[in-house]
């Protein structure tokens, strides 16, 4: 049990359409980032949000948006979808000035055909 | 920018056989080093890392990883693998004043009895 919940941990989309992913995370837990992990690659980071604002963004499109709530849940949103778009999408919170690493959730599984 | 890489992509070992999995990295600042690993469909799970003082780190399930500041390496190491240490292990960085993790492209380690 890590603490850092996502939903749905699986999802079918077809190419063109709009995906929501949901992330929520240990109480005090105040940064979530996002991370995109392609078939058989590393995890690459798509961006972080730190009190309700986006403080950091990899090499990611503006498709590609993020939401935090007060409550330290957190929303991905990815538009119009492509098919490279295929991956597991995962979550990772902290509390500021933790250097001991993130606490990732299990991920959601996104295909899109 | 930082960048890691993972010197093998599989890593087939015997059980109760050492194994030790290489990481190098380059950076132009202070970094903090870390291994996770992945099991089956699940997200990312943290097994140590180096943030500063001693070189030797030790982490959870036996493995230990050791800095290398002149070469650049942070080489994970354990002495004797067990059947439920097949998964895919990731070395990754952060600056010290960053906000990211920048991952290798992962070792599949595959334990065979």
């Amino acid at each position: 049990e890590t603490g850092v919940t996502q939903s749905p941990t699986h999802l079918i989309k077809t190419r063109g359409q709009q995906v929501t992913l949901r992330c929520s995370s240990q109480s005090g837990h105040n940064t979530v980032s996002w991370y995109q992990q392609a078939l058989g690659q590393g995890p690459q980071f798509i961006f972080q949000y730190y009190r309700e604002e986006e403080n950091g963004r990899g090499n990611f499109p503006p498709r590609f948006s993020g939401l935090q709530f007060p409550n330290y849940s957190s929303e991905l949103n990815v538009n119009a979808l492509e098919l490279d778009d295929s991956a597991l999408y995962l979550c990772a919170t902290s509390q500021v000035g933790d250097n001991y690493g993130y606490t990732f959730g299990s991920g959601t599984r996104l295909t899109v055909v | 920018a930082q960048s890691v890489t993972q010197l093998d992509s599989q890593v087939p070992v015997f059980e109760e056989a050492p194994v030790e999995l290489r990481c190098n990295y380059s950076s132009s600042v202070s970094v903090y080093l870390f291994w996770y690993v992945q099991y089956p469909n699940q997200g990312l799970q943290l097994l140590l890392k180096y943030l500063s003082g001693s070189t030797l780190v030790k982490g959870i399930n036996g493995f230990e990883a050791e800095f290398n500041k002149s070469q650049t390496s942070f080489h994970l190491r354990k002495p004797s693998v067990h059947i439920s240490d097949t998964a895919e292990y990731f070395c990754a960085v952060r600056r010290a004043a960053g906000n990211k993790l920048t991952f290798g492209g992962g070792t599949r380690v595959l334990v065979k009895p």
